[in-house]
């Protein structure tokens, strides 16, 4: 299994502002996801960010809302920008990890965002 | 659409007890059926999975059974404890091919009594 770390663990924000977070694997990935789950609610995939290509999109999903780094194979970072209190959410990372064709998925602890 | 129908939605069982919770999926061209576990303020755990070509897969107190003609998938908790209560998430994917996508049901929220 990987370790996945993602900084900050909650936040409350202002209508309007944006936020990055950070997601941390333990080992070098290649595809890295990022979910959105909001409240009381399931799993909803926001992007794959696969290292040294443009992250792609779910529908109903955009990169001027949710733009997303992926500098190294460690490392992912999604924004959520202009904030409004939709956008309030528990933002989760996960990392597929091996080499066989059905692969892992593991996620971090997620972030708990708040949007007044 | 939702491609994964997970039920039921919550489900409170006494301690000892058989907790089962019930998939559907729609695209045939999953292969792949996760279930993951998720605590409060936690990220959801991978607790086991299955693939298409065996019709059960057993760890510990866990088991899935898997049913490709009725496009169906459970899991049964053997010996519920309140440990195990919980939410419990179901998933299905194409696989690498498709890029490891899951794709979730909605959710069952355990309560296991002791």
């Amino acid at each position: 299994s990987a370790v996945i770390s993602q900084k900050p663990s909650r936040d409350i924000c202002q209508r309007g502002t944006s936020l990055t977070i950070q997601c941390q694997v333990d080992s070098q990935v290649t595809m890295m996801f990022w979910y959105r789950q909001q409240p009381g609610q399931s799993l909803t995939l926001i992007a794959t960010a696969n290292q040294g290509s443009e992250a792609t999109y779910e529908s109903g999903f955009v990169i001027d809302k949710f733009p997303i780094s992926r500098p190294n194979l460690t490392f992912s970072t999604l924004t959520v920008s202009n904030m409004s209190p939709e956008d309030s959410s528990i933002y989760l990372c996960s990392s597929s990890i091996g080499v066989s064709s059905y692969n892992e998925q593991f996620f971090g602890p997620g972030t708990r965002l708040t949007v007044l | 659409q939702q491609q994964v129908k997970q039920s039921p939605q919550s489900l409170i069982v006494q301690k000892g007890g058989i907790s089962i919770i019930n998939c559907a999926y729609e695209n045939t061209a999953f292969d792949y059926f996760p279930w993951y576990q998720q605590f409060p303020g936690k990220g959801p755990a991978l607790l086991i999975a299955i693939r298409p070509d065996v019709s059960e897969k057993k760890e510990g107190r866990f088991t899935i059974s898997f049913n490709k003609s009725a496009k169906q998938f459970s899991l049964h908790i053997m010996d519920s404890q309140p440990g195990d209560s919980a939410t419990y998430f179901c998933a299905a994917s194409r696989g690498k091919a498709a890029g490891n996508k899951l794709t979730f049901g909605g959710g069952t929220r355990v309560l296991v009594k002791p």
